[in-house]
């Protein structure tokens, strides 16, 4: 299994808070995602990262932010959290980007009240 | 942007029957295609996936998949299911968006596998 990791892996939160989800990769890969599972949605991409400092959006990207200040580390922020962002987040790595296989997290499961 | 179809939310079926989950996408040049298998409370893991070449593509756990450009289609079989492949199966794109693969994953299919 590839080396991914996401703390916490649930969080229960009020609306207004801020909440920072963190990924945590062993393997050296370039490539980093952050999604969101809804049910009937599947999976979502809210952020990737395709290197150091270097993020864009996905299609889902209101209301979060994200940072990557060293390989292994890929944030997800919700500056104030809403009950629309309740949802179990996961990250995913690759090395060669969309062409090769994304490997994903545990998830983590985050409730807004 | 791709739009990824899995028209079965779920499938019952009997142990040791065939099955086929479908997912249809959106007509592009050249995409890259998977199938994620999630176990419950589990991340994704890969299933199998089309780069290129055979349009059959063969899997882990005795899955295969048939790659139809002309469908835009890529349905996922197996010819004999166990109890352990009660999971939800989850059909995703790569596409080129301003030179960037991004993923687009299918509102996925849960099979339930009855004895």
């Amino acid at each position: 299994d590839a080396g991914i990791t996401q703390s916490p892996r649930h969080k229960v939160t009020e609306t207004g808070t801020p909440v920072t989800l963190r990924c945590h990769q062993t393997e050296n890969h370039r490539y980093m995602y952050w999604y969101r599972q809804d049910p009937g949605h599947g999976l979502r991409l809210i952020h990737y990262s395709y290197g150091v400092k270097d993020t864009d959006k996905g299609e889902v990207s209101d209301g979060y932010s994200v940072s990557r200040s060293k390989t292994e580390d890929f944030l997800l922020t919700l500056e104030s959290a809403t009950s629309s962002q309740t949802s179990v987040y996961f990250c995913a790595i690759s090395e060669n980007g969309g062409i090769d296989t994304q490997y994903f997290g545990p998830g983590t499961r985050l409730t807004v009240l | 942007a791709q739009s990824v179809t899995q028209l079965d939310s779920q499938v019952p079926v009997f142990e040791e029957a065939p099955v086929e989950l479908r997912c249809n996408y959106s007509s592009s040049v050249s995409v890259y295609l998977f199938w994620y298998v999630q176990y419950p409370n589990q991340g994704l893991q890969l299933l199998l996936k089309y780069l290129s070449g055979s349009t059959l593509v063969k899997g882990i756990n005795g899955f295969e998949a048939e790659f139809n450009k002309s469908q835009t289609s890529f349905h996922l079989r197996k010819p004999s299911v166990h109890i352990s492949d009660t999971a939800e199966y989850f059909c995703a794109v790569s596409d080129r968006e301003n030179n960037f693969n991004k993923f687009y994953f299918g509102s996925g299919t849960k099979l339930n596998v009855k004895p």
